[in-house]
């Protein structure tokens, strides 16, 4: 079964608008933590945002910010004022703690394009 | 160095022939990942070291793939016998420690693989 489930092959969305790119997960470990990372054409992985599991608050970055509702398992980036420059694929990741491994696992990711 | 480095950043190479890619962590950061991300799609989990314990090598494909990392250091991916399916961007992470918290995982900026 897949952990992280991205269901949005492609989203556009006009500059200075805010956008909304969806991210669920399965997970039984009550620790975990979520992450979003941008991927732009030059293909670095840049980190965007963390959100810990146990955090009562939803976590925010500047223009960006996680829709964290853990009964819904879900971890939603929000993207406020689009820019150009954030057309680039999206990738949503969890990190889990059971069993000692805390390997990322990745979603298939969002391709955002920003039009003028 | 100040981010993950990686090298070569792309590599043509032909089919059949042995590729070593290297990854050297940020400073100080005891857990490195190894990703493999083929066209178009998500990041796929190869090998995770931690300090000094085992590496967990639950992601190689096949025993053509193996790595090593050198004094918890630099990391090089080997791959054996190179298959056009080989052809993607490896992608090498760390973060300070494998944790449940908000380690960041830093990425670097990936070695694009070519088989031909």
């Amino acid at each position: 079964a897949q952990k992280i489930t991205q269901t949005q092959p492609g989203m556009f969305v006009q500059e200075k608008e805010a956008v909304t790119l969806d991210c669920t997960y399965d997970t039984s470990d009550p620790s975990y933590g979520l992450f979003w990372y941008k991927q732009p054409s030059s293909g670095e992985m840049i980190f965007l945002i963390y959100q810990g599991s146990y955090d009562q608050q939803n976590a925010t970055e500047g223009r960006y910010s996680l829709n964290f509702q853990k009964a819904r398992k879900s971890a939603n980036l929000v993207i406020s004022a689009s820019q150009l420059g954030d057309s680039a694929m999206y990738f949503c990741a969890m990190r889990e703690v059971s069993g000692g491994s805390y390997i990322p696992t990745f979603g298939r990711g969002t391709s955002l394009i920003v039009h003028p | 160095g100040a981010g993950v480095s990686q090298s070569p950043s792309n590599k043509v190479t032909e089919k059949g022939k042995d590729v070593e890619l290297r990854c050297d962590p940020i400073s100080g950061h005891t857990a490195l990942y190894w990703y493999r991300q083929s066209l178009g799609q998500g990041l796929e989990f190869l090998i995770y070291f931690q300090g000094n314990s085992a590496p967990d090598k639950s992601g190689l494909p096949s025993d053509r793939f193996s790595a090593e990392r050198t004094g918890g250091s630099v990391s090089t991916l080997t791959i054996q016998r190179t298959q056009q399916e080989d052809s993607a961007v490896y992608l090498c992470a760390s973060s300070i420690v494998a944790g449940p918290s908000g380690n960041t995982i830093y990425f670097g900026e990936g070695s694009w693989l070519t088989v031909v």
